[in-house]
C-alpha cells in the first residue's frame, strides 16, 4: 500500500469548514484513498473513501486531485465533537484488508 | 444493532503472564482484525482471521497468537509479556465480499499495561 503524508496538527474554528490535507504521491491506479477518525480512547471510525471521483457523505467531502497524488478531506460545518485525529489511507479495495495507519493529523477545534 | 465488543476494557498484567483478549463482531460481520495502538502513535496490523483461520499477518512476533470461533468471535492472546506490549489493543470486523475491504468497524478496545 502507498504510504500517506499529513501535517501533524491542525485547528479549526467551530462552524468553520475544515480542510485536512494528504499527500499520497505513489498511489496505484487501484488504491483507493480512505479517510479514518480516531476521537481520545475510542476506536478508529471510518468516515468516506474514494478512487477518483469526489465524495460526499453524511460526515464529510473527499476531494481528490486530477492526477491522484494528494487528497483533501472536508468537514463542512466543524464543531467541538469534530476534535481527534485523522488518518488518510491507502490501500486497494481487494485481496486483504490490512489498514496501513500513519501518525495521522491531529484536528482541534476551536469554541 | 450491535457494534464490535471488546473486553476487557482495561487489564494490569506484570512481565512474563500472559493475556487474552476477547472480541464480539458486529452483528453480519465475518472478519475479525486485531490491531495494537501505542501511545501518540497509530494502530499497528497484527492478524486477521476469516473462517476460523489466520488469513494475514502483521509484523509481530509468536508471542501473539489468535483464534476465531465458529460464531466469528476472536480471541487475542499474548504470551511472555513485556513492557513493550503495554498498548490500546483494537478489535476490527469487515464482511468479506462486500467490495469495501477498507470499511472496517472498530471497538472501543482493550487497554493492557505490564508493570
Amino acid at each position: 500500500d502507498a504510504k500517506t503524508t499529513q501535517p501533524p496538527s491542525m485547528d479549526c474554528a467551530e462552524g468553520r469548514a475544515a480542510n485536512l490535507p494528504c499527500n499520497h504521491s505513489t498511489i496505484s491506479g487501484n488504491e483507493y484513498v480512505y479517510w479514518y477518525r480516531q476521537i481520545h480512547s475510542q476506536g478508529p471510525q471510518y468516515i468516506i473513501h474514494g478512487l477518483k471521483n469526489n465524495e460526499t457523505n453524511e460526515m464529510a467531502s473527499l476531494i481528490i486531485t486530477e492526477d491522484r497524488k494528494s487528497s483533501t478531506l472536508i468537514l463542512p460545518h466543524a464543531t467541538l465533537r469534530d476534535t481527534a485525529v485523522y488518518y488518510c489511507i491507502v490501500k486497494a479495495n481487494f485481496g486483504n484488508e490490512k489498514l496501513t495507519f500513519g501518525t495521522g493529523t491531529r484536528l482541534t477545534i476551536i469554541p | 444493532d450491535a457494534g464490535v465488543t471488546q473486553s476487557p476494557t482495561h487489564l494490569i498484567k506484570t512481565r512474563g503472564q500472559q493475556v487474552t483478549l476477547r472480541c464480539s463482531p458486529k452483528s453480519g460481520h465475518d472478519t475479525v482484525s486485531w490491531y495494537q495502538q501505542a501511545l501518540g502513535q497509530g494502530p499497528q496490523f497484527i492478524f486477521q482471521y476469516y473462517e476460523e483461520e489466520e488469513r494475514q499477518r502483521g509484523n509481530f512476533p509468536d508471542r501473539f497468537s489468535g483464534h476465531q470461533f465458529p460464531n466469528y468471535s476472536s480471541e487475542l492472546n499474548v504470551n511472555a509479556l513485556l513492557l513493550g506490549d503495554s498498548a490500546l489493543y483494537l478489535c476490527a470486523s469487515s464482511l468479506v465480499g462486500q467490495g469495501r475491504t477498507g470499511e472496517l468497524f472498530f471497538g472501543e478496545g482493550s487497554r493492557l499495561t505490564v508493570l
